[in-house]
Formats: C-alpha cells, structure tokens, sequence
C-alpha cells in the first residue's frame, strides 16, 4: 500500500519563501509529482522528480531523497496567485496512481 | 486551456435518478482517468483506462459505471447515488500509462446528490 504525509495548512507572507514537505512509504517508485490546485480549479503540473537532489524551475523547486521517503517544494518570492493547494503523488511506475492530502498554502499580503 | 473538457460543469441529482458524466481529451492522448475530490479529502482514483481498456477499479461502489467508447471520450454513468456521492468528480488524461507521465486534468464536474 501507500502512505503519503503532508501538513494541511500553512501561512506564509508575499515575497517570502516557503518549503511544502511530503513524505511517503509506497511499494514500487520511480519518481515523484508535484501539481498545484487552486480553490475550484484542476490540479495542473508542477515538476516530477526521478533522481535524488534539487531540480530548480523559476520560482518554484522541488527536492527529493529516495532513501529518506521525502521530498519538498520550494516556492520563492511568493505571490497572491501561490495561494493554492500542494499536492505531492508519487510515482508507482504510472500504476496504482495516489495523491497525496495536499497542503493548502495562504499568502497573505 | 488544458485540453480536456468535461460536462456538466455542475449537477444536481436525486437519489433515484440515472446521469452520465462526459470527458473529451483532444491530446491524442492513450490513457484516461476519473478522480473523485470530497472536502477535505485526498484526491481519490476511481478508474483507470488505457488504451480503451479498464485496467484499475479502486473498489468504486457498483453505482458509478464507466464507459470508454474511444480513447478520446470517457463517460461515468450515475445511477442511485447517495448524498455522500456529492464531490467535484475530475477527468485526467495522459499520453499512456508510464513512469514520469504526466497529467491534464479536466475543470471537473461539481455533483451534489439531493
């Protein structure tokens, strides 16, 4: 089975940065996902990550350890429009595909 | 615009009624999926087709019947639902069912079960 862990809500102010932390146990991986939500919306891709380490896109990064079950997303120079849920889902090689809870970002001016 | 669409946008149902969710992917894509979103819950996998062919049922109550006529259209058919069945119900396609596939959510269906 899976087990897919990330904090629900946090708060963090315009123009700062913040780290959204997912940890998981799952049977079979190759990598991992990361998709943003705002409120009534689709969730829409950020990154995937298959190697351990940093991969940078903009404003936005996403780590992963593969021995630790871990990974993050960094958002820098936060903006009103962040405001969203963060979902992390990993990747059971395209089978058997969970989400993991989202964490439900606030930006706040 | 994410190149899947879905229709209704919004449903509201009695327990005794029969409806059906539709979902267009215009990507060429293989693979397609439905998703059932409650409040404060994780996004949860219903079905999965690849290639037209059902591949994964996550013990989806037998009141949400699927149906894949092609690879680009993908339906779920409602009939006695139950109040808790209310959810935003969102269609996702992918190129095929791999590794490191990414995928394109439709807006979703907003269902609310009277």
């Amino acid at each position: 089975g899976q087990n897919i862990d990330q904090p629900t809500e946090m708060t963090a102010t315009e123009g700062a940065i913040v780290q959204i932390n997912c940890t998981y146990q799952t049977s079979g991986f190759n990598g991992l996902f990361w998709y943003q939500q705002h409120a009534g919306e689709a969730p829409t891709f950020l990154s995937y990550n298959v190697l351990d380490g940093l991969e940078e896109k903009g404003r936005f990064s996403s780590f992963l350890s593969r021995s630790k079950g871990y990974s993050y997303l960094l958002l820098k120079e936060l903006q009103m429009k962040d405001s969203a849920s963060y979902l992390c889902a990993p990747d059971n090689y395209g089978q058997n595909f969970v989400f993991g809870p989202g964490t439900r970002l606030s930006v706040l001016p | 615009e994410t190149g899947v669409t879905q229709t209704p946008r919004h449903l509201v149902m009695g327990m005794t009624n029969k409806k059906s969710l539709k979902c267009e992917q215009h990507l060429g894509h293989n693979a397609m999926y439905w998703y059932k979103q409650s409040a404060k819950k994780p996004l949860e996998l219903m079905f999965v087709y690849s290639l037209e062919e059902r591949v994964e049922n996550n013990s989806v109550p037998s009141r949400f019947s699927p149906e894949c006529p092609n690879s680009s259209h993908l339906f779920l058919h409602l009939h006695t639902l139950q109040p808790e069945d209310s959810a935003l119900y969102l269609c996702a396609s992918s190129q095929d069912r791999a590794p490191g596939e990414e995928q394109y959510f439709g807006p979703g269906t907003r269902l609310t079960v009277t």
